[in-house]
């Protein structure tokens, strides 16, 4: 029962370098999503895709790329890391309609 | 624009209190309307999920309300106990699977 699963957990970049966020589901949710937290600002919806093959801005899109690879993965790319995306970034995920929306852990991003 | 608010930002209260929390929302068309647990570094745990034809739901020591009319949502605990100190979110969807959180109230219960 893994439910959603995030990678890293952590991971400090230098300004200017790039990175990906990986997640994937194993329940056959159709909607996944990419948000980001930041104190006092709540949750922050990223990016998302309603099924497989699909994707769609959220609220703050500058500066990130996300790719739907199938129905169980989705992943989040930083193509040239700014301070401004020290964040704590997390996957969801769910059926139709946001029933059975489940989260995963998250990663912890700091740029230096 | 679509905005939810949480009161209070932070609440303490000794064990065995039962206490209400409070989510607004400034559009009353919600498709659905969800609380949030999380704890310190971790994820979010699902706790209700109110469909916007409901007035209810009940889990344990738990019962979230919705009144869209007035676009208000409370989570009542009953019987507080230290475990349930975290943060609780509430979180809105509008006719998409897209939720829109509030800032969360972060619990203390003391023994």
């Amino acid at each position: 029962n893994a439910g959603v699963t995030q990678t890293p957990k952590f991971q400090v970049l230098k300004t200017g370098q790039s990175m990906t966020l990986q997640c994937a589901q194993d329940m056959n949710h159709n909607s996944m999503y990419w948000y980001r937290q930041d104190p006092g600002m709540g949750l922050r919806l990223i990016y998302y895709s309603a099924s497989e093959g699909t994707t769609d801005k959220g609220e703050v899109p500058n500066g990130y790329n996300v790719s739907r690879l199938n129905k169980r993965e989705f992943s989040l790319r930083l193509e040239s890391a700014a301070p401004s995306q020290t964040s704590v970034y997390f996957c969801a995920s769910s059926f139709t309609g946001g029933n059975g929306y489940t989260f995963g852990s998250g990663t912890r991003l700091t740029v230096v | 624009k679509q905005e939810v608010t949480q009161i209070p930002a932070a609440l303490s209260v000794p064990e065995g209190e039962n206490l209400v929390l409070n989510c607004s929302f400034t559009d009353s068309a919600i498709y659905n309307l969800q609380w949030f647990r999380q704890d310190p570094g971790k994820g979010l745990t699902s706790l209700l999920l109110i469909q916007s034809s409901q007035r209810e739901q009940t889990s344990g020591r738990l019962n979230a309300s919705l009144d869209k009319s007035s676009g208000r949502s409370t989570l009542y605990i009953a019987a507080s106990q230290p475990g349930d100190s975290a943060t609780y979110l509430c979180a809105v969807s509008y006719n998409t699977d897209k939720l829109i959180f509030g800032t969360g109230t972060r619990l203390q219960v003391f023994p």
